[in-house]
């Protein structure tokens, strides 16, 4: 099956600052998400990006399709972005693998 | 008008009991499927349904048996439960485009633990 790697697996940020996640995976896909896991353990959908940038306010998203990686920005971060981040991908299978998550820390 | 809503939220038990975790979503999906969700917060898919018709069934043990009355439920029974099945199980839906899986959309976890 498709092996997704997260980078980096641990994160602490000083509130306003900002970061790049990155997602990386073995093999061609037609489905890309990234979700945010609160403190609270609600998973939250980000972006459905199987390839090219999105962006939605503070945050945005590129995925190169032929490089088979994805990167997540948060700009500008808030206490309320931590938590974890996940990135999840499918290939034609329909089932999606979640990689094992970039867990953020934003301090005041 | 929570979108996928699970219960119950939280579930405490012994070991070898029997019960049950309900799905619903109002999202007009036509697909609904179960993760689990580990100490480690590896999260991995169990099983999916689309239109009632299961089409993905992991390597979970037979203990585990889902159940779709309609497109808009799945239900996950869980029999003679052991302590390795304490994780947190979420259920989540999307939408198929032609072959294509859109955005899915996770309920709020069902929190088990077995003692």
């Amino acid at each position: 099956g498709i092996q997704v790697e997260q980078s980096p697996p641990d994160l602490i940020l000083q509130e306003g600052a900002n970061s790049t996640l990155r997602c990386n995976f073995s093999d061609s896909v037609n489905n890309l998400q990234w979700f945010h896991q609160n403190p609270w353990g609600q998973l939250i959908n980000l972006f459905y990006i199987p390839s090219g940038t999105k962006q939605n306010g503070r945050l945005s998203a590129t995925t190169v399709a032929t490089e088979r990686y994805s990167l997540l920005y948060i700009s500008s971060s808030q206490t309320t972005d931590s938590g974890v981040y996940f990135c999840a991908v499918a290939g034609t299978a329909s089932k999606l693998t979640f990689g094992t998550g970039t867990r953020l820390q934003v301090t005041l | 008008d929570t979108a996928v809503s699970q219960t119950p939220k939280y579930l405490v038990t012994q070991m070898g009991n029997d019960k049950s975790i309900k799905c619903e979503q109002n999202l007009g999906h036509d697909t609904m499927y179960w993760y689990k969700q580990d100490s480690k917060k590896f999260l991995k898919i169990m099983f999916s349904y689309n239109n009632k018709e299961l089409i993905i069934n992991e390597t979970v043990p037979n203990r585990f048996s889902p159940k779709s009355p309609d497109k808009a439920h799945l239900n996950l029974h869980i029999n003679s439960l052991e302590l390795g099945d304490s994780a947190v199980y979420f259920c989540a839906s999307s939408q198929f485009s032609g072959h294509l899986q859109e955005t899915q959309y996770f309920g709020p976890g069902t929190r088990l633990l077995v003692l």
